[in-house]
């Protein structure tokens, strides 16, 4: 397995509420992905990290804001939570810079905004 | 814009009867074009990469195959616990690394 861990796990939380999702890992991995999966769209990214205190937009940002102050760790912050935010997230890792690399997935937060 | 259609939506077959899931994509300059697998309440499994068309790639019961337009994934005499979700997603050039994922083929195999 893949040395990706993604914490919480499960969080219930209220419309309007900040909340920040943390994924750590352990392989020293560059890059650092946030995807959401939801039924009927698959998986789709919202922001990406290239290195320490280097991040991009993905195809569903607005709403979400990342940080990356150390290597493992790559924070998603949904600034104030929506109801359209209830998703499963998936924090994946890369090691790029090899000429064939594999991205990995963590387990998974569920998430739900009430 | 990069595109993957995954075909199936879901697929049910009896253990031992082996069948295809399709992979269509476009996308300029592929790079690479990844399976996965994934079980219910899990995160996606890495399956394998294919990087070139006519390449070819086995584990167990699986192989994936690609052609410039497609991948397609065989199951070969499959068995309940192959049961899950199976992903296609599509890396274009470019330095991000990111992926494009299709929808996903749940395939379920009943004993």
């Amino acid at each position: 397995d893949a040395g990706i861990t993604q914490s919480p796990r499960h969080k219930v939380t209220e419309t309007g509420t900040p909340v920040t999702l943390r994924c750590h890992q352990t392989e020293n991995h560059r890059y650092m992905y946030w995807y959401r999966q939801d039924p009927g769209h698959g998986l789709r990214l919202i922001h990406y990290s290239y290195g320490v205190k280097d991040t991009d937009k993905g195809e569903v940002s607005d709403g979400y804001s990342v940080s990356r102050s150390k290597t493992e760790d790559f924070l998603l912050t949904l600034e104030s939570a929506t109801s359209s935010q209830t998703s499963v997230y998936f924090c994946a890792i890369s090691d790029a810079g090899a000429r064939r690399n594999t991205i990995y997935f963590g387990e998974g937060s569920w998430l739900t905004v009430v | 814009e990069d595109q993957v259609t995954q075909s199936p939506e879901a697929l049910r077959l009896q253990e031992g009867e082996s069948s295809s899931l399709n992979c269509s994509y476009t996308v300029s300059g592929l790079r690479g074009l990844f399976w996965y697998r994934q079980d219910p309440g899990k995160g996606p499994e890495f399956l394998f990469t294919l990087y070139s068309a006519g390449e070819e790639k086995e584990k167990e019961r699986l192989k994936a195959t690609l052609t410039k337009k497609e991948s397609f994934l065989h199951i070969t005499a499959p068995k309940p616990e192959d049961s899950a979700t199976y992903l296609c997603a599509v890396q274009a050039p470019g330095g991000s690394e990111k992926l494009v994922f299709g929808k996903g083929t749940k395939l379920t195999v009943n004993p």
